[in-house]
């Protein structure tokens, strides 16, 4: 079965310095995608970032990059210059390549506090 | 423009009722999706439609029926409403990938549904 996992529930960052949260995920496929979403406290689900598995190169959008590591089936996110406005919930999702499935399948969080 | 809406935002019922949740999606996606978050915000695929085609039937009780009337809108109605079914109910849509799959899902603002 595929899985995802955020090991770290809760995570601190002081504002302006830079926090990396984890994410391990386990399939056999060669093919997939795997996602950041952020939830903060309005409910509201965000992508933050969308990586390939077949692309090597990590995917970056601002302050917002990912290590990607598929022999290690590993996907951190790296959140740089951390703001206020980066306290949320942020979900680790996976999904499987082919079909018109599209199935997301989500890690359980990190809740992420920013502190001025 | 909200690209993904979702009706009612709130709903309070008893137990034993039957209700329904709207989503509509404005972006023009083939394919739409309902996530259930429960209490400890793990958030769980339920259905997933492709062009008014059901493609994802996860484990959910068959009191869950959708409804797709139309590419652009997937309801969700619940019959005999039980006390477990308390969550956050989200919408979701996406592309039809031109292989299938791991395009971006955008969400709608999730629906909190509370059974008294």
């Amino acid at each position: 079965a595929q899985t995802v996992t955020q090991s770290q529930p809760e995570m601190s960052v002081q504002e302006a310095e830079t926090v990396t949260l984890s994410c391990t995920y386990d399939t056999s496929e060669s093919d997939y995608y795997l996602f950041w979403y952020k939830q903060p406290p309005s409910r509201q689900m965000i992508l933050v970032i969308r990586q390939e598995a077949y692309k090597q190169q990590n995917a970056t959008e601002n302050r917002f990059s990912v290590n990607f590591q598929k022999a290690a089936k590993s996907f951190s996110l790296k959140i740089s210059d951390s703001q206020l406005g980066d306290a949320a919930m942020y979900f680790c999702a996976h999904c499987p390549y082919g079909g018109s499935q599209g199935n997301l399948i989500f890690g359980k969080g990190t809740k992420l506090s920013v502190k001025p | 423009d909200t690209a993904v809406s979702q009706t009612p935002k709130y709903l309070v019922t008893q137990m034993g009722n039957d209700k329904s949740i709207k989503c509509e999606q404005n972006l023009g996606h083939d394919t739409m999706y309902w996530y259930k978050q429960d209490s400890k915000k793990f958030l769980k695929i339920m259905f997933s439609y492709n062009n008014k085609e059901l493609i994802i039937n996860e484990t959910v009780p068959n009191r869950f029926s959708p409804k797709s009337p139309d590419k652009a809108h997937l309801n969700l109605h619940i019959n005999s409403l039980e006390l477990g079914d308390s969550a956050v109910y989200f919408c979701a849509s996406s592309r039809r990938g031109l292989a299938g799959g791991g395009e971006t899902q955008y969400f709608g603002p999730g629906t909190r549904l509370l059974v008294l």
